[in-house]
């Protein structure tokens, strides 16, 4: 159980284009979904968090306008990279918490971004 | 402030060896959860243990086994008998309200040769 379903794997975009990356959730609800970065060699930097039906809290540093995160149902959230740079190219994953059986977390299989 | 740390950046041991993968937290809360994932060259976070603050016990899973000092802040994690299987980056977080965010460590490369 408690199984988030991340797509796409990977994504080649040119420079300037937007892409959208979707994280389900299979077989719960879920109300708080955390988007994560990672460049590589280097650990989970938390980019948002977002609640369904509310706007998305951002760290610190994160441009708002430019990582668009939705989530307007209990089971999606997506991520938008809009007119990516190749800076922003990195591995992107979501996370999802879940409440039972016990109270926990579990992540996406990651989207792979490369910009071009 | 909240921090989790992984001092040792990288790891390289020859299989059948055990290894300990350290892991100190901070936090001035005092109900928190800890957890260690594994994250293979593919990409995918694989979730290993989560322990509450209020549960000491260590634990033991086949060749994992984990120990939880609150002490020293530290939850460590040990594998026994390595297996070339077990090369990944290992992932030390912390939670500090439930449902907040987790914070991780930088991560620990492991490296078991064959």
């Amino acid at each position: 159980g408690a199984v988030v379903s991340q797509h796409p794997s990977w994504v080649i975009c040119k420079s300037g284009t937007s892409v959208k990356i979707e994280c389900r959730s299979l077989d719960f609800q879920a109300t708080t979904m955390f988007w994560y970065r990672q460049f590589p060699k280097q650990s989970l930097m938390l980019m948002a968090t977002s609640n369904e039906g509310s706007k998305a809290t951002y760290e610190q540093g994160v441009e708002k306008d430019k990582f668009l995160i939705n989530h307007a149902s209990l089971t999606l959230s997506t991520l938008t990279v809009t007119s990516a740079h190749p800076e922003d190219s990195s591995f992107y994953i979501c996370s999802a918490r879940y409440d039972r059986p016990s109270h926990g977390y579990t992540f996406g299989s990651g989207t792979r971004l490369t910009v071009v | 402030a909240q921090k989790v740390t992984q001092a040792q950046t990288e790891i390289s041991v020859v299989e059948k060896e055990d290894v300990t993968l350290d892991c100190v937290y901070e936090t001035r809360d005092t109900t928190y959860y800890l957890f260690w994932y594994k994250q293979p060259p593919s990409g995918e976070l694989v979730f290993l243990i989560r322990r509450n603050s209020f549960d000491e016990q260590n634990e033991i899973s086949g060749r994992y086994s984990w120990n939880f000092q609150k002490s020293t802040s530290s939850f460590n994690f040990t594998i026994t008998a390595s297996q070339v299987v077990d090369s990944a980056v290992y992932f030390c977080a912390l939670v500090y309200n439930q449902g907040g965010k987790l914070i991780f460590g930088q991560g620990t490369e492991l490296s078991v040769k064959p």
